[in-house]
């Protein structure tokens, strides 16, 4: 059974830094890799979907990182902003179309 | 193109209630989940279909849950009688995901938010 976690539950950053927030996932058999963002009150926005075969992708600022065999995920946010603050979840997905979500890091950028 | 509906946005009922929650998938879309995501975690599949027949449904609790998909495009989600820790939103997504196709992000609606007194 597939485990997420991500760590830290919450991140406050200094607008214009770099960051990279962790996911961890348990069963190495992942065949992809998702990132969200949530806004409050709002559903789940993909941002970026990494297949098993894949190391990386990349968006704007944004880059995620696959290491299967460690079984961990990075994303990294170049140059925050106020409006990156929000809620950021990664899903590990199976064949069959089912995702594992972590509970997620919220994010606070500070102007 | 048009994202995932939802509605309603917001249910009040009490314990014992009944209540519905109604989703409309992207277009084309062959897969369609409703997730439960109680405040501050990660949502957790309740049930998977692939056009209208049902995938998984090992985490929907059958004694009180129900949904379906008619015709392979809207579905409803059923909660009768509810209780108290039913009070969370309920997410519903789409993806293209299905034969041939396995690597296709998840789109999610606005998800409705139930409170059960």
């Amino acid at each position: 059974k597939q485990e997420v976690t991500q760590i830290p539950a919450a991140l406050s950053v200094p607008e214009g830094e770099n960051l990279v927030l962790n996911c961890s996932f348990t069963d190495s058999a992942i065949y992809n890799l998702q990132w969200f963002r949530q806004d409050p009150g709002k559903g789940l926005t993909s941002l970026l979907l990494i297949q098993s075969s894949q190391r990386e992708q990349t968006s704007g600022r944004l880059n995620a990182s696959l290491d299967k065999s460690s079984g961990r995920s990075t994303l990294y946010i170049a140059a925050s902003q106020p409006g990156d603050s929000a809620t950021y979840l990664c899903a590990g997905g199976t064949n069959a179309g089912k995702s594992t979500f972590g509970d997620g890091t919220t994010l606070t950028v500070k102007p | 193109e048009a994202g995932v509906a939802q509605s309603p946005r917001y249910k009040i009922i009490e314990k014992r209630q009944s209540v519905a929650f109604w989703c409309n998938p992207i277009s084309g879309h062959a897969t369609l989940y409703w997730y439960q995501q109680i405040l501050g975690q990660g949502p957790k599949l309740l049930i998977q279909f692939q056009n209208n027949g049902v995938v998984d449904d090992s985490q929907l609790p059958k004694d009180r849950f129900s949904a379906e998909r008619l015709k392979g495009v809207d579905s409803t989600l059923k909660i009768q009688p509810a209780k108290l820790e039913d009070s969370a939103v309920y997410l519903c997504a789409s993806s293209l995901t299905g034969t041939g196709v396995y690597n296709s992000p998840l789109h999610f609606g606005n998800g409705t938010r139930l409170t059960v007194t």
